[in-house]
């Protein structure tokens, strides 16, 4: 696997609760995505950032926040938890122009209650 | 992982027959294209790509078609075997934009 930690691996939370899941690469690429997995949705984008403190949105960025401010590590923020939240989050990383490939870390399964 | 595959479309294939699994896309304008292949609990793995310069690109017991006049993509997989069970996903990416864009995936199921 290329070098990609999720952390935590599993967390439940409560609704209304601020919760934070980073992506720690050693990899050194410029590219860093979130993406969330829901039954019958597939992957769908949150945010990427394509340098340090070079964020943009994708598909479904309402209710999230992300911040990278050193290249090996991008944090997703959920501020105010909610049950539509719950899902499985991906995070991954690609090294730049001319290299399209994403490589996905394992997973983050959150539950919020 | 499991619990994603439970509402996909279902591609079910004998053991060793071809697969052959589809996917639309609506950007036109884009012009490079993946498949990865997701097993039960596991993260995306990357099988395949190809940009829209090509029709048509092999792998090892794979190949990726392009039709862009009709924006449509297809997996083939040879001589399929049991590892091959998995949920499949193509996606997309438009010229300088830096998205990548997944389909809703097929799930693949393979009969013994």
């Amino acid at each position: 696997d290329a070098g990609i930690t999720q952390s935590p691996r599993h967390k439940v939370t409560e609704t209304g609760t601020p919760v934070t899941l980073r992506c720690h690469q050693t990899e050194n690429h410029r590219y860093m995505y979130w993406y969330r997995q829901d039954p019958g949705h597939g992957l769908r984008l949150i945010h990427y950032s394509y340098g340090v403190k070079d964020t943009d949105k994708g598909e479904v960025s309402d209710g999230y926040s992300v911040s990278r401010s050193k290249t090996e590590d991008f944090l997703l923020t959920l501020e105010s938890a909610t049950s539509s939240q719950t899902s499985v989050y991906f995070c991954a990383i690609r090294g730049g122009s001319g290299m399209e490939k994403l490589f996905f870390g394992s997973g983050t399964q959150l539950s919020v209650l | 992982g499991e619990s994603v595959g439970l509402h996909l479309p279902t591609l079910s294939v004998q053991e060793g027959d071809n697969s052959i699994i589809n996917c639309a896309y609506s950007n036109s304008a884009s012009d490079y294209f993946i498949w990865y292949k997701q097993e039960s609990g596991k993260g995306p793995q990357f099988i395949i790509d190809i940009r829209s310069n090509m029709d048509k690109r092999q792998g090892q017991r794979v190949t990726v078609l392009l039709n862009k006049t009709v924006k449509h993509l297809s997996l083939q997989i040879a001589a399929t075997q049991p590892g091959d069970s998995a949920v499949y996903f193509c996606a997309e990416k438009a010229g300088r934009d830096d998205k990548i864009i997944f389909g809703k995936g097929t799930r693949l199921h393979i009969l013994p």
